[in-house]
């Protein structure tokens, strides 16, 4: 069974630095890997997804995360964040069949110092 | 589009009573889920139903039991609430589970 690690809880940072949000996973077979990011007292949205194809996607708003199978890695990284970054990341994967579930990490909460 | 609408958005129940909680999807969907958000633990999987007619247990199923009534369709049942249930429950569904849409979640308090 699929499974999902965040090794960080918390992640404080200064604005325009940069940030990794690391995530490592867990899969006998091949995998779709997503990072979803909720804000305060929000739902979650999709920030963005690995299915196929390019191991290096990319958001709209400077996020990118690199899928490396080697390392069983999706590591999140934007290389300058700003205050409105202020949010909980969550990293997800599924095994990629009709019938597979989604299962997610623990999240990590970034913060963002001015 | 609604997308993914869950029903109610806040309860509070008290120790032993049922209920339960509603998820319909308008995006004619397969897979259909219920996760329960508690602070520190991420999104942990309750049940999820890959098809019409279908439900699976996920990673936390005790004390709950669900119902996939059609396609749009997956309601969450809590038969004896009890403290350790209070959390936020969230409703997604997706195709081929290629990327998952969420309700905007269910505030349940259990006193």
């Amino acid at each position: 069974a699929q499974s999902v690690t965040q090794l960080d809880s918390q992640v404080p940072v200064f604005e325009e630095a940069p940030v990794e949000l690391r995530c490592n996973y867990s899969s006998s077979v091949s995998v779709y890997l997503f990072w979803y990011v909720q804000y305060p007292n929000q739902g979650l949205q999709l920030l963005l997804k690995y299915l196929s194809g390019s191991t290096l996607v990319k958001s709209i708003n400077g996020f990118e995360a690199e899928f490396n199978k080697s390392q069983t890695s999706f590591h999140l990284r934007k290389p300058s964040v700003h205050i409105s970054d202020t949010a909980e990341y969550f990293c997800a994967v599924s095994e990629g069949s009709s019938a597979s579930k989604i299962i997610f990490g623990s999240g990590t909460r970034l913060s963002i110092r001015p | 589009n609604a997308g993914v609408t869950q029903t109610p958005k806040f309860q509070v129940l008290k120790t032993g009573q049922s209920m339960t909680l509603q998820c319909a999807q308008d995006m004619n969907h397969n897979s259909m889920y219920w996760y329960r958000q508690d602070p520190g633990m991420g999104l942990r999987l309750i049940y999820y139903s890959a098809s019409e007619g279908t439900t699976d247990k996920g990673e936390v199923p005790n004390g709950y039991n669900v119902s996939r009534l059609n396609k749009r369709e997956f309601s969450l049942r809590l038969e004896s609430a009890a403290p350790s249930q209070t959390s936020v429950y969230f409703c997604a569904s997706s195709e081929r589970s290629t990327e998952a849409f969420f309700g905007q979640g269910t505030r349940l308090t259990v006193v």
